[in-house]
């Protein structure tokens, strides 16, 4: 199974910075199947980005995914105090499906 | 609009059996595959396995075959996680979420989740 490791585990910044999550899996994910989500507390997980690149509908286009092989990016231009959350990376390129552990991304 | 509303939350003891539904509404229901995902408290996600609801083929997961089972009817557009024997180690939340049938899709969108708790 492909493992994906994302890191930091925990980001602290304040609104308006950029954040840069990282992604990387054990091996290549076929064809950029690599999506990510977003997950407040007590809410379900919600698509951000899929293909790698292609932002979910209603997605701002502050949240932008790239990379492809084994690392993938996904970034968020200028942080509001709604993105305050946990994201998690999953391919879906080679069962199982898998998901990273998640980064916390918190108020600094 | 899309959605998939899943049944309440559960409290079973260990040996319990348990089933646990994702309906949805808002789009053709055997067009789509539904997956399962467990989130054990305050860790990461896990996908269980999916179905297709058109010919209820499945796959599931290495880590839960055996453990569960995934069921659906396409006649009431609605989606099943079941247990025969439940272990305190189940309790999760448990999310069930839409994809693209028959190619590799993303998932999107998702239950609101049922949280099952297992205990004596």
């Amino acid at each position: 199974e492909i493992v994906l490791t994302q890191s930091p585990g925990t980001l602290s910044l304040s609104p308006g910075e950029r954040a840069t999550l990282s992604c990387r899996a054990s091996q290549s994910v076929s064809s950029s199947f690599l999506a990510w989500y977003q997950q407040k507390p007590g809410q379900a997980p919600r698509l951000l980005i899929y293909g790698a690149s292609s932002r979910g509908t209603g997605i701002p286009d502050r949240f932008s995914g790239s990379g492809s092989g084994t690392d993938f990016t996904l970034t968020i231009s200028r942080l509001e105090p709604e993105d305050f959350a946990v994201y998690y990376c999953q391919q879906y390129g080679t069962s199982p499906i898998t998901f990273g552990q998640g980064t916390r991304l918190a108020i600094k | 609009e899309v959605q998939l509303v899943q049944s309440g939350a559960e409290v079973k003891k260990p040996g319990e059996s348990l089933r646990i539904s994702c309906r949805v509404s808002g789009y053709i229901f055997t067009n789509y595959w539904i997956s399962w995902v467990r989130q054990m408290p305050g860790k990461g996600l896990e996908w269980m396995g999916r179905i297709d609801p058109s010919d209820s083929y499945i796959n599931y997961s290495p880590s839960f075959q055996g453990h569960v089972t995934i069921s659906a009817d396409k006649s009431i557009g609605t989606a099943y996680l079941q247990w025969s024997s439940l272990k305190a180690s189940d309790t999760a939340m448990y999310y069930c979420a839409r994809h693209e049938a028959g190619v590799k899709s993303w998932f999107d969108p998702w239950g609101q989740g049922t949280l099952v708790t297992v205990s004596s």
